[in-house]
């Protein structure tokens, strides 16, 4: 069950900043990772993702950083918006295997 | 993009009761959908796999008599959750993809036990 009083970690940046989200993944086997961004209320929506033969992929205003080694993933955005507020989400699997393994989330507040 | 959706978005119901929920994939077919459940500010848990047609797989802990799982077309899901207690309520997230490993996740549906 649910923990009374637990909070997400939460990263506060100033609008136009750019944010560093980080995720420890757990199982070696996985070679696929995706970010989501969840809205309070709504399903996660897809961001990025990247497969294990990079480290590094870019989209709009993101990018994902994997670090195979240190089993460590990590989202950037660039020039933080208020519509960026959210939770973001890592998710694992392994590629052909849709079960996704959801990482812990993390709060992004974004400081008008 | 491909869209899912979930219908209700929102259900209260009575302690001992039985709720369904629908999860449709709209512009594309999906022979397997995934049901997750949500508590608030922790992460979604998989709860099972729903196959087109067979038997749906249920992970570790989740309980397949509660938590009824219905694939009967290419482009429906659904999930009853029987007999719903107070601990039962929670946001319940289906996902869907077109293929392989894509995956587009439904609005979510918050589910209420009084």
């Amino acid at each position: 069950g649910e923990s009374v009083g637990l909070h997400l970690p939460t990263l506060s940046v100033q609008e136009g900043d750019n944010s560093i989200i980080n995720c420890a993944y757990s199982n070696s086997a996985s070679d696929y990772f995706i970010w989501y961004k969840q809205e309070s209320g709504k399903g996660p929506q897809f961001i990025i993702d990247i497969r294990s033969n990079m480290d590094k992929r870019q989209g709009q205003r993101v990018t994902v950083l994997l670090n195979k080694t240190v089993k460590h993933l990590s989202l950037q955005i660039a020039a933080t918006q208020p519509g960026d507020s959210a939770v973001y989400f890592c998710a694992e699997t392994e590629y052909g295997n849709n079960r996704l393994a959801f990482g812990k989330g993390n709060q992004v507040v974004v400081i008008p | 993009g491909a869209v899912v959706s979930q219908h209700p978005s929102r259900v209260i119901c009575k302690s001992g009761t039985s709720v369904k929920i629908e999860c449709r994939s709209l512009d594309f077919q999906a022979t397997t959908m995934f049901w997750y459940r949500q508590f608030p500010k922790k992460s979604l848990m998989l709860m099972a796999t729903s196959n087109e047609g067979s038997k749906a797989t249920y992970e570790q802990g989740v309980e397949k008599d509660k938590f009824l799982i219905n694939h009967a077309s290419l482009t429906l899901s659904t999930l009853t959750v029987t007999s719903a207690h107070p601990e039962d309520s929670s946001f319940y997230i289906c996902s869907a993809g077109p293929q392989g490993y894509e995956q587009y996740f439904g609005p979510g549906t918050r589910l209420t036990v009084t």
